[in-house]
């Protein structure tokens, strides 16, 4: 069972909205990731979380602020989005175990987000 | 830095046939993996194949497999027997070495293929 599970599956906010964006996998994999897609391009990496801390920031900007409650679950919370943030956002999961090569990264189905 | 390159932005084949999509990458890393993600209008990235680069032998999944050439940096998808459910943007990714147990993937952008009935 690889499944990654997103929701919403489309969210329209304003700018001046606070909103979040959720992502859970039961899979027991330890790195959870946060993507952003804009049309017809490649997925761009946000963050890296590996056994609930933060690893790798893309120099994201604080607009987008990423959230590890638990090993299964990673939040996107987002403020004070701009129009130019209107993306597919992915989450993505992988077995993330130190020392262990080949880790597929699974991706779940995205969240729409619309800013107005 | 990583880099991949995907030289055809989009590609059509009849079903039935066979199609090949490129891919070329860079890196200085000698132990690495490639995927091959496949993404329909549902827009869920899909992992078609994988390969490990120590592996001489080239990965095979059903009706897709790769002709991976480590020396010339290339690692190419073949799908045979193509079916309109192939029809998707195919992503060719490289992944980092580990860091701090979390790996990057690094996209090239994509190749949308369309199947003819």
């Amino acid at each position: 069972d690889t499944e990654v599970t997103q929701t919403p599956k489309h969210l329209v906010m304003g700018m001046t909205n606070k909103k979040s964006l959720k992502c859970e996998q039961h899979m027991g994999h330890r790195a959870m990731y946060w993507y952003k897609q804009k049309a017809k391009k490649p997925p761009e990496l946000m963050f890296v979380y590996s056994y609930e801390k933060l690893s790798i920031n893309e120099s994201v900007p604080s607009r987008f602020s990423p959230e590890c409650p638990n090993s299964s679950l990673l939040n996107l919370h987002l403020h004070a989005l701009q129009p130019e943030d209107s993306a597919l956002y992915l989450c993505a999961s992988s077995q993330g175990l130190p020392g262990v090569s080949g880790n597929t990264i699974y991706f779940g189905e995205g969240s729409w987000l619309t800013v107005v | 830095a990583q880099t991949v390159t995907q030289s055809q932005p989009e590609m059509s084949v009849q079903e039935a046939e066979t199609v090949t999509l490129s891919c070329t990458y860079d890196t200085s890393e000698s132990d690495y993996y490639l995927f091959w993600y496949k993404q329909p209008p549902s827009r869920q990235m899909i992992l078609v194949i994988r390969q490990e680069a120590y592996k001489q032998q080239n990965a095979t999944e059903n009706r897709f497999s790769v002709n991976f050439q480590k020396a010339a940096k290339s690692f190419s998808l073949k799908i045979s027997d193509s079916q309109l459910g192939d029809a998707a943007m195919y992503f060719c990714a490289y992944r980092t070495s580990e860091i701090q147990g979390a790996q990057k993937l690094v996209f090239g952008q994509g190749t949308r293929l369309t199947i003819n009935p």
